[in-house]
């Protein structure tokens, strides 16, 4: 069983699309986060929805927006894909917004944007 | 600014060695200190929590220090194998305890 899964896994997209990403988590974690991993392997939060509710949002362009429809569910859609958006997103969700609880990551969606 | 850096930026050692990875962190307010492992393709998945009071934790051939006062952490792994090639990342949690500052993770290569 997939704790916390992440379609698609590969997605290769022409500049200026429209696309989402879907995260689901079978853990009853409270809160979920996608995090953006760049080519340098660094990762970057750019959402965190606790219960369904947005807590974190980081300097992340208007173009992303994420959506949650109940808490085992964190979907990110990006408007007007642009080349910089290519990267590693990563889903990930934790039994609460406090960090002392551990964090489980899904497998990542590679997004390629020509 | 929170920041987190680890060294090396790469390693390569052969089965069976030892080897120590290095994270420096300036994060304030500092609440713990988390090591993953992150193979190719793959999300990372949490070694060891370090909290504030705890200076050495152990995970099977993974041990975990922390100098609170210096600032740094250190992920040692022994009699290494090739399953352990992967990417090391240092995540710090701040007070709040719902912001991570990660570090750019250390590659590490398990050779025959």
């Amino acid at each position: 069983d997939t704790a916390v899964s992440q379609t698609p896994k590969y997605l290769v997209t022409q500049m200026g699309n429209d696309k989402s990403i879907k995260c689901e988590q079978n853990l009853g974690h409270d809160t979920m986060y996608w995090y953006k991993q760049d080519s340098k392997k660094f990762l970057k939060i750019m959402f965190s929805y606790n219960n369904k509710e947005l807590i974190i949002n980081e300097t992340v362009p208007n173009r992303f927006s994420p959506k949650s429809p109940d808490k085992a569910h964190l979907n990110l859609h990006i408007n007007s894909l642009e080349l910089g958006d290519s990267a590693v997103y990563f889903c990930a969700s934790s039994p609460s917004d406090r960090g002392g609880y551990g964090y489980t990551f899904g497998s990542g969606t590679r997004l390629t944007v020509v | 600014k929170n920041q987190v850096e680890q060294s090396p930026q790469s390693l390569i050692i052969l089965e069976g060695k030892n080897c120590t990875l290095q994270c420096n962190y300036t994060v304030s307010p500092f609440s713990n200190l988390r090591w993953y492992k992150q193979d190719t393709g793959r999300g990372p998945v949490s070694l060891t929590i370090m909290t504030f009071s705890e200076n050495t934790k152990s995970n099977g051939r993974y041990t975990a220090t922390l100098d609170a006062d210096t600032k740094q952490s250190s992920l040692h792994i022994t009699a290494s194998q090739l399953s352990d090639s992967a990417s090391y990342i240092c995540v710090c949690i701040t007070g709040g305890g719902n912001k991570l500052t990660f570090g750019t993770g250390t590659q590490l290569k398990v050779e025959l």
